[in-house]
């Protein structure tokens, strides 16, 4: 089946480390992206990424690092300095790039930093 | 500026009951794209509709209506006879053409959680 696999569903955290949440996609889609969701929040975008070897900063990039070396590839990497990362993380992908493309996502990741 | 406003935080009904929800937008774009998506327990976004907006035509899709209407700014989601299946929180979201600029920035809605009690 085609979709969005993200890994792992779950991810605890010691304070201090980085942790990298993988994204793939079979769709063959070229953008895709990464949103965060607080409880009771609607979504914010972290980054994105247009075609293979390229990505842009969201809304809330700090703290936070991409590679898009591989079409269906965007892993998402939290690090140390990233202040408040427990929440959950929603990877996502469009066909192309460019307003109103339909952006469909993946399953989702929680991380709590312990 | 965009801006997507569910108002209806939390809503629950009895099976079978019709319900609507809420969504009214802002943007200065003359052209943009209203999306909704279900979040069911599982977590996963699951995409509903796209509507642009240029066609104000209501859309039914089995038990699922929206009607939008620009004069008041809003995209209302209709679902009728509801099924407990339909428990989980909707999102309203935004896609504007940012004057012309290449973006495919969305601009969620804080989502109405659903409550459908059998």
């Amino acid at each position: 089946d085609g979709g969005i696999t993200q890994s792992p569903k779950y991810l605890f955290r010691k304070e201090g480390q980085n942790v990298t949440l993988s994204c793939e996609q079979n769709l063959n889609h070229d953008a895709m992206y990464w949103y965060r969701q607080d409880p009771g929040q609607g979504l914010r975008l972290i980054y994105y990424s247009q075609i293979v070897n390229d990505f842009q900063k969201g809304d809330i990039a700090e703290g936070y690092s991409v590679s898009r070396e591989k079409k269906e590839s965007f892993p998402l990497t939290v690090t140390s300095a990233q202040k408040n990362p427990t929440a959950f993380y929603l990877c996502a992908s469009s066909i192309v790039w460019g307003f109103g493309n339909t952006i469909y996502f993946g399953e989702g990741s929680w991380l709590t930093v312990v | 500026a965009q801006k997507v406003t569910q108002a209806q935080t939390e809503i629950s009904v009895v099976e079978k009951e019709d319900v609507t929800l809420d969504c009214v937008y802002e943007t200065r774009d003359t052209t943009y794209y209203l999306f909704w998506y279900k979040q069911p327990p599982s977590g996963e976004l699951v995409f509903l509709i796209r509507r642009n907006s240029f066609d104000e035509q209501n859309e039914i899709s089995g038990r699922y209506s929206w009607n939008f209407q620009k004069s008041t700014s809003s995209f209302n989601f209709t679902i009728t006879a509801s099924q407990v299946v339909d428990s989980a929180v909707y999102f309203c979201a935004l896609s504007g053409d940012n004057y012309g600029g290449a973006t495919n920035k969305l601009i969620f809605g804080t989502g109405t959680l659903l409550a459908v009690q059998p």
